[in-house]
């Protein structure tokens, strides 16, 4: 089946800074990645979409100078959360569509838990 | 536009007891539907789908899903569940190929000894 990894896997950093977290396919062309987030014990929130070397069409109200989203190739988009407060504080997850992998299908990443001190 | 209810935040369930979670969805237009599972720190399993044929969806690991256009539902079932079912479980739609997906709110199942 279609793999996709998130790196790292959790990260810790101090309020202030920016961290960027990796999504990649690994066994398939992701024409199409999304990125979501989900607070504890609520469903995910779909943040972003975005197409292979196109800009990211964000979700309202997800501030997209916050929340960088780069998918310069068919095989990774990142997410880079800007000067990260403590309310960033959450689980990102990453999903893709593409060719390769049943296309009907998003192919979810493991997630990656961000806390900001 | 597309929402999805599960009208169940928690479900106790007895080991080896059977298992309905409850998903019902609102849409204008056709939809695919999906069920995943979540265990705690992990992203999303792929537990079944529907796009089109059989109303019942068999998947992985003795889950069951019928697909019931008059009531726009989607509901899950297990026959006799183990303790490796406690997890969280989401129902989604999609309006088409590999669009926007909406999620439930999830059901926490949890098995009890």
């Amino acid at each position: 089946g279609a793999v996709v990894s998130q790196h790292p896997s959790w990260v810790i950093c101090k309020s202030g800074t920016s961290v960027k977290i990796e999504c990649r396919s690994l066994d398939f062309q992701a024409t199409t990645m999304f990125w979501y987030r989900q607070f504890p014990k609520q469903s995910l929130m779909l943040m972003a979409t975005s197409n292979e070397g196109s800009k990211a069409t964000y979700e309202q109200g997800v501030e997209k100078d916050k929340f960088l989203i780069n998918h310069a190739s068919l095989t990774l988009s990142t997410l880079t959360v800007t000067s990260a407060h403590p309310e960033d504080s959450s689980f990102y997850i990453c999903s893709a569509r593409g060719w390769g992998a049943d296309y009907n299908e998003q192919f979810f990443g493991p997630g990656t838990r961000l806390t900001v001190l | 536009a597309q929402s999805v209810t599960q009208l169940d935040s928690q479900v106790p369930v007895f080991e080896e007891a059977p298992v309905e979670l409850r998903c019902n969805y609102s849409s204008s237009v056709s939809v695919y539907l999906f069920w995943y599972v979540q265990y705690p720190n992990q992203g999303l399993q792929l537990l079944l789908k529907y796009l089109s044929g059989s109303t019942l969806v068999k998947g992985i690991n003795g889950f069951e899903a019928e697909f019931n256009k008059s009531q726009t539902s989607f509901h899950l079932r297990k026959p006799s569940v183990h303790i490796s079912d406690t997890a969280e479980y989401f129902c989604a739609v999609s309006r088409n190929t590999g669009n926007q997906f909406y999620f439930g709110t999830g059901t926490s199942l949890t098995v009890i000894p």
